[in-house]
């Protein structure tokens, strides 16, 4: 089975800063990954998918980069309705499985 | 817009069972693959099971292999989850989610989920 490892898994940042979070496969998944946020108290939200392709109606501030092993989401600058818990999850085959999350709060 | 609304969740005792239903409109439901993803409390995502368009495919997690059975009635615009010998360790909230597209892989992740129902397993 293919693990994801999200970093950091709780990160603490001001409107305006740039953030970046980490999904790591424990093997390749080629560009078969996808980024969702989720609020509380709401189903998650799909941002990104393909690794790269932004959702359509996703702010794009969103983007998101790599492939094979290493992906990141970058936010570019953080804005108030972004604080909330963004999941990777790999569909490269089953089965499928999500990253352990990272919630972003206010600093 | 697509809607996915899930029900049946509910208070069971270990080792019951409960079938969670997800009624879907604004779609052709009979063209995507469905899947069930459960969050525990305060927990992640987990995934639980996904059946193919046709209902012909299905795949299931580990941890609920032999006990959950997911399935669709295309007719009725309709999946379901049977749920068997539940554990304390079921208990999430439940979501239905629609595959993007209608080919493998873009079947394996989601841009519509449903609110969720919670299952709560406890004596």
């Amino acid at each position: 089975d293919i693990q994801l490892t999200q970093s950091p898994s709780f990160l603490s940042a001001s409107i305006g800063d740039r953030v970046t979070i980490t999904c790591r496969a424990s093997q390749g998944i080629s560009s078969y990954l996808a980024w969702y946020q989720q609020k509380p108290g709401t189903a998650p939200k799909l941002l990104i998918y393909g690794a790269s392709t932004l959702q359509s109606g996703v702010p794009s501030r969103f983007s998101g980069s790599g492939s094979g092993t290493e992906f990141t989401l970058t936010i570019s600058s953080l804005q108030p309705e972004d604080f909330a818990t963004y999941y990777c999850q790999h569909f490269n085959s089953f089965p499928l499985t999500f990253g352990g999350g990272t919630k972003v709060e206010i600093k | 817009e697509v809607l996915l609304v899930e029900s049946g969740g509910g208070l069971v005792q270990p080792g019951g069972s409960l079938r969670l239903s997800c009624a879907a409109s604004q779609f052709t439901f009979s063209n995507y693959a469905m899947t069930w993803v459960r969050q525990a409390p305060g927990k992640g995502l987990e995934w639980v099971a996904t059946i193919s368009s046709s209902g012909s495919s299905t795949y299931y997690a580990d941890s609920v292999k032999g006990r959950f059975s997911i399935s669709r009635d295309n007719s009725k615009n309709t999946l379901y989850l049977q749920m068997n010998s539940l554990r304390a360790d079921d208990t999430a909230l439940y979501y239905c989610a629609k595959g993007r597209l209608t080919n493998p892989p873009y079947t394996r992740y989601f841009d519509n989920w449903g609110q969720g129902t919670l299952v709560t397993v406890s004596s």
